[in-house]
């Protein structure tokens, strides 16, 4: 069975203060690791899906880098509107459930001003 | 990415009775719909998987006779909640997902249920 862990469960930074969040996975064979955003009361917002271990892809102040076991989401020099919960899942290839995500519990973010 | 819409964002509804709710990829057709259910503070838990013109697979747990899924076009499905009792109340979520090359699923904005 897919298993998705995310450390820190929160974490609380100043704004300007980088930081990294961590995503350790189990799976058998993997097709795709997705991170997105979710906002309190609003559906999960796509951020990067990492295929292979080495890929890396960037968008403004966030770096996704993915291993064998385990992906890092890097915030550099945080804004307070990056405050949000942010979701890991992973794809299995093959499977029985075609395209089937299982999410970690997520790390909720607090950048403050 | 895409655009997905569910209709209504909340909900409020009587122990006993049914709740329809609606989800519309509006700028791609979707090969593929998902639901999922989110209690307070936990993460997404997928119900079914739907492919148009066919049955939804449901994942183990889930009653496939409380939760009705109909993915009647490439744009819409709706999750049916049949009988809704107070542990029914959550956040539901539909997201699309158009194969091809990629595997991304776009998400909506999701339906806060509310049994009382």
């Amino acid at each position: 069975e897919d298993q998705v862990t995310q450390s820190p469960e929160a974490l609380r930074l100043q704004e300007g203060e980088s930081s990294s969040l961590n995503c350790s996975y189990t799976v058998s064979g993997l097709r795709g690791l997705f991170w997105y955003r979710q906002d309190p009361g609003k559906g999960p917002e796509f951020l990067f899906t990492l295929y292979s271990a080495g890929e890396e892809k960037e968008k403004e102040r966030l770096k996704a880098t993915l291993t064998k076991k385990e992906s890092f989401l890097h915030i550099t020099a945080p804004k307070p509107e990056d405050s949000a919960t942010y979701l890991c899942a992973v794809q299995e290839a093959g499977g029985t459930s075609y395209g089937k995500l299982t999410f970690g519990q997520g790390t909720i973010l607090t950048v403050h001003p | 990415g895409a655009v997905v819409s569910q209709h209504p964002s909340r909900v409020i509804c009587k122990s006993g009775t049914s709740v329809k709710i609606e989800c519309r990829s509006l700028d791609f057709q979707a090969t593929t719909m998902f639901w999922y259910r989110q209690f307070p503070k936990q993460s997404l838990m997928l119900m079914a998987t739907s492919n148009e013109g066919s049955k939804a697979t449901y994942e183990q747990g889930v009653e496939k006779d409380k939760f009705l899924i109909n993915h009647a076009s490439l744009t819409l499905s709706t999750l049916t909640v049949t009988s809704a009792h107070p542990e029914d109340s959550s956040f539901y979520i539909c997201s699309v997902s158009y194969g091809r090359s990629t595997y991304e699923q776009y998400f909506g904005p999701g339906t806060r249920l509310t049994v009382t």
